[in-house]
């Protein structure tokens, strides 16, 4: 049975900063997804990961997997406020319990 | 025009009513899927399907049932609800060969 463990599971940073959300994962799995979710919102997809070291970039985010590792990151580059949001990630079914960024002027 | 529509968007109810969560979609997938989502815990699986005569349970499907009528619709349903089914419940559609979700707008759900 597929789990999924992110963390940090609260992330406040300040406005231009970078950080790293990281994401394992507990079986085999051959891809990965993020999502965003913004307060009182539905969730969007941001990332689809679908091998091994597979890396998306859109904007001031950047997707990685490593499925030997069983871990996928998020990384945040010089961070803004429209990125505040829940990210979370998830395999098959299978959801992380969400990381809520904040970001700070 | 949204591809996945969720109705009621809000619903109060008391315990131990019968209540039925409907979801449409557009997007043409056979693969339909709902969840439950609680503070702090992430998305949970109710209960998914990958095509009309196709129904599956998910992770906690206890005191749930679920209908199929169409390629295009998915009924979720609480039999007797009871308070700690208040949730936001969301329904999703896949494609099989990305398997990324995409969601509806939600139903937010309280049990009295």
């Amino acid at each position: 049975e597929l789990k999924v463990e992110q963390n940090p599971l609260f992330l406040s940073m300040q406005e231009g900063k970078n950080y790293t959300i990281y994401c394992n994962y507990s079986t085999t799995s051959d891809r990965l997804y993020w999502y965003r979710q913004d307060p009182g919102k539905s969730l969007e997809s941001l990332f689809v990961l679908l091998s091994n070291g597979a890396v998306k970039q859109e904007g001031r985010l950047m997707a990685s997997l490593d499925t030997k590792a069983r871990l996928s990151t998020l990384h945040i580059t010089a961070a803004v406020h429209d990125l505040s949001a829940t990210y979370f990630c998830a395999g098959y079914m299978r959801f992380g319990a969400g990381t809520r960024l904040t970001v700070k002027p | 025009d949204a591809d996945v529509t969720q109705t009621p968007r809000n619903r109060i109810t008391k315990t131990g009513k019968r209540i039925m969560l409907e979801c449409s979609q557009t997007k043409g997938h056979d693969r339909m899927y709902w969840y439950r989502q609680d503070p702090g815990l992430g998305l949970r699986l109710i209960y998914y399907s990958f095509d009309v005569k196709d129904i599956n349970k998910g992770e906690i499907s206890d005191g749930y049932s679920v209908s199929r009528q169409a390629q295009a619709k998915f009924s979720l349903s609480l039999e007797s609800a009871i308070p700690n089914q208040t949730a936001l419940y969301f329904c999703a559609t896949s494609d099989p060969n990305r398997g990324e979700q995409y969601f509806g707008p939600g139903t937010r759900l309280t049990v009295t």
